[in-house]
């Protein structure tokens, strides 16, 4: 079982609009979760890293919390462009994993105009 | 902040020939890099674990014979994908771990290589 769940899957929202994807791990415990931007045919860039003590990071229009109790994360994308169309990916790390992540499957945005 | 290329970013190769994928680390140097294996509408996979002067660690199913990994610097892995046949055609991507880094976690990802075989 993945330790790292998304949702939505896929998600489509108008150009302005806010939209929030969701993280769920069960790794534990973690050193850090991230948030990656993926666009197609691209290499994943990192948004937003958080530790365990870290409740909320922003990067721009990017918005990520971390509730490390119910080992949940959100990302928020507050007033959407089409550039945001792309794949996030919730990923986390453990302490002594000499640097193995856990990669989240992914939420697909696509952004219309 | 930190760059890692990629070189090819894309190659096209007859069944049974051998491809190699280059991964770099621009400005830092990595100690460890990760290669990575993403098909289609799906998440990475790991493939294996290089670390500078040492042999790589695979994941579970993936053949060393096969990929064979070679970091030889700190700055600089290769990926080869031996006899390629059709079923390896993916997107491979590597990732750079910063030696330096503030946080041993740090990780850095190259931009891909799209592998096609005919």
């Amino acid at each position: 079982k993945n330790q790292v769940e998304q949702s939505p899957q896929s998600l489509i929202i108008l150009e302005g609009k806010n939209c929030t994807l969701q993280c769920n791990y069960t790794v534990s415990p973690f050193s850090n979760l991230r948030w990656y931007k993926q666009d197609t045919g691209r290499g994943p860039v990192s948004l937003t890293i958080m530790t365990f003590s870290e409740n909320t990071k922003s990067n721009g229009r990017y918005t990520a919390t971390l509730d490390a109790d119910t080992k949940q994360s959100s990302l928020h994308i507050t007033a959407s462009q089409l550039s945001d169309s792309a794949s996030y990916i919730c990923v986390v790390s453990a302490p002594d994993s000499w640097g193995k992540l856990q990669f989240g499957a992914g939420t697909q945005v696509v952004v219309t105009p | 902040g930190a760059v890692v290329s990629q070189h090819p970013s894309w190659v096209i190769c007859k069944s049974g020939t051998s491809v190699k994928i280059e991964c770099r680390s621009l400005d830092f140097q990595a100690t460890t890099m990760f290669w990575y294996r993403q098909f289609p509408k799906q998440s990475l996979m790991l493939m294996a674990t290089s670390n500078e002067g040492s042999k790589a660690t695979y994941e579970q199913g993936v053949e060393k014979d096969k990929f064979l990994i070679n970091h030889a610097s700190l700055t600089l892995s290769t990926l080869t994908v031996t006899s390629a046949h059709p079923e390896d055609s993916s997107f491979y991507i590597c990732s750079a771990r910063d030696r330096g880094g503030s946080s041993q976690e740090t990780q850095y990802f190259g931009p891909g290589t799209r592998l096609l075989v005919l």
